[in-house]
């Protein structure tokens, strides 16, 4: 089954300071790389996606990096906020597109 | 525009007993997947739907799972009997169509097996 790595586990970083979180995947070849968002309580949200022939896709404060030889990817969260204080997971499209498999959460607080 | 209803939002059960969970996907979203979250995880795929068809049971464990989708619109997972390495957060979710990386999920159900 196809796994993705994610680090760190956890994370913490001083508001208005950058978070990164990374992840690796294995062979294959993928049809997105998204990243999900979750709150305590409450279920994932996309919150950025890219296409693995783009190297980099920014959303606000948002930006992913895709390193296709190294097959990694990770988020950069620029002014890293309190409201940011969240689980981030990424993601592997799958399966010919039809199944997302998830890495194992990266706890991000953002400190005042 | 509403999104994945999910109930019950928590349910305490005793090992042996069984247990349904029930999820209305965003309107006009064709395919629906069950998820299993355990503490500290990602979600991991139990099943998906495109309308009635469940296309995608390979990780459901069908000793003691299962799932329906009669209408192809809202869906039951039911797990009989229940042990402990079953609790965990049961999320639903929805997309337009298969193959999308954006999905929409459901708040979860959090089962507590005693």
């Amino acid at each position: 089954q196809q796994q993705v790595k994610q680090s760190p586990q956890s994370l913490i970083v001083q508001k208005g300071g950058i978070s990164i979180i990374n992840c690796a995947y294995e062979n294959t070849a993928f049809d997105y790389f998204p990243w999900y968002q979750q709150f305590p309580g409450k279920g994932p949200a996309l919150l950025i996606a890219i296409r693995p022939d783009v190297s980099e896709k920014k959303e606000g404060r948002f930006t992913i990096s895709f390193n296709k030889s190294a097959k990694q990817f990770s988020l950069h969260i620029m002014d890293s906020q309190p409201g940011d204080s969240a689980t981030y997971f990424c993601a592997i499209l799958t399966g010919g597109g039809n199944k997302l498999t998830f890495g194992t959460g990266t706890q991000l607080k953002v400190e005042l | 525009e509403a999104g994945v209803v999910q109930s019950p939002r928590y349910k305490i059960i005793e090992k042996k007993q069984p247990v349904a969970f029930w999820c209305n996907p965003i309107s006009g979203h064709n395919t629906l997947y069950w998820y299993r979250q355990n503490l500290g995880q990602g979600p991991e795929l139990l099943i998906r739907y495109e309308n009635e068809e469940a296309v995608d049971d390979s990780q459901l464990p069908k000793d003691r799972f299962s799932a329906e989708r009669l209408k192809g619109v809202d869906s039951t997972l039911k797990i009989q009997p229940a042990e402990l390495g079953d609790s965990a957060v049961y999320l639903c979710a929805s997309s337009l169509a298969g193959g999308s990386y954006e999905q929409y999920f459901g708040p979860g159900t959090r089962l507590t097996v005693t």
